[in-house]
């Protein structure tokens, strides 16, 4: 089945460590995004990306970096610059041919910090 | 800074009632409109879209009302069942020179009572 796969669905941080948080998807759509998501909150986004090679920040860029070699993936680093991780990550693509297309989700990676 | 909010944070209903969401917009050059249901632990499910040339549109047990002139978007589900209990949002996109954006509210939680 087509879909947005996230791995791993928990995930631990010690201090002064960087993690990665995966996002494949087989849907063949060029744009993805990663949110931010904390309890009782809607969604924020931190990255974006319309095509290979390329991205832009979101609204809470700061302590996170991305990277987007491939079409089916967008990868996601919590950095130790970034001091309050706790959250659950959500990755999400969309179809770029029509314009008004939904984004669709994956079902989350939640980061906790040890 | 522009924002999308939902007026009732939690809301109860009998099973096969009736139930209505609302969400309130406040950026006039939103031209599209997305209802997501997130179930726990899960990542946000598309539901029904609208775009701001529209009032109305349907799907299936779902309808979605668009009052432009009161920047108001509602999610109506007939008949509510169990399975309906999630947290229920709203995301408005605005077309921006790094691409589709989308902008959620807080959330909406509806329970189903038996």
């Amino acid at each position: 089945d087509g879909g947005i796969t996230q791995s791993p669905k928990y995930l631990f941080r010690k201090e002064g460590q960087n993690v990665t948080l995966s996002c494949e998807q087989n849907l063949n759509h060029d744009a993805m995004y990663w949110y931010r998501q904390d309890p009782g909150q809607g969604l924020r986004l931190i990255y974006y990306s319309q095509i290979v090679n390329d991205f832009q920040k979101g609204d809470i860029a700061e302590g996170y970096s991305v990277s987007r070699e491939k079409k089916e993936s967008f990868p996601l680093t919590v950095t130790s610059a970034q001091k309050n991780p706790t959250a659950f990550y959500l990755c999400a693509s969309r179809e770029t041919e029509k314009v008004y297309q939904p984004q669709h989700f994956g079902d989350g990676t939640r980061l906790s910090i040890l | 800074g522009e924002s999308v909010g939902l007026h009732l944070p939690t809301l109860s209903v009998q099973e096969g009632d009736n139930s209505i969401i609302n969400c309130a917009y406040s950026n006039s050059a939103s031209d599209y409109f997305i209802w997501y249901k997130q179930e726990s632990g899960k990542g946000p499910q598309f539901i029904i879209d609208i775009r701001s040339n529209m009032d109305k549109r349907q799907g299936q047990r779902v309808t979605v009302l668009l009052n432009k002139t009161v920047k108001h978007l509602s999610l109506q589900i007939a008949a509510t069942q169990p399975g309906d209990s999630a947290v229920y949002f709203c995301a408005e996109n605005i077309l921006t020179g790094g691409g589709n954006k989308l902008t959620f509210g807080t959330g909406t939680q509806l329970k189903v009572e038996l």
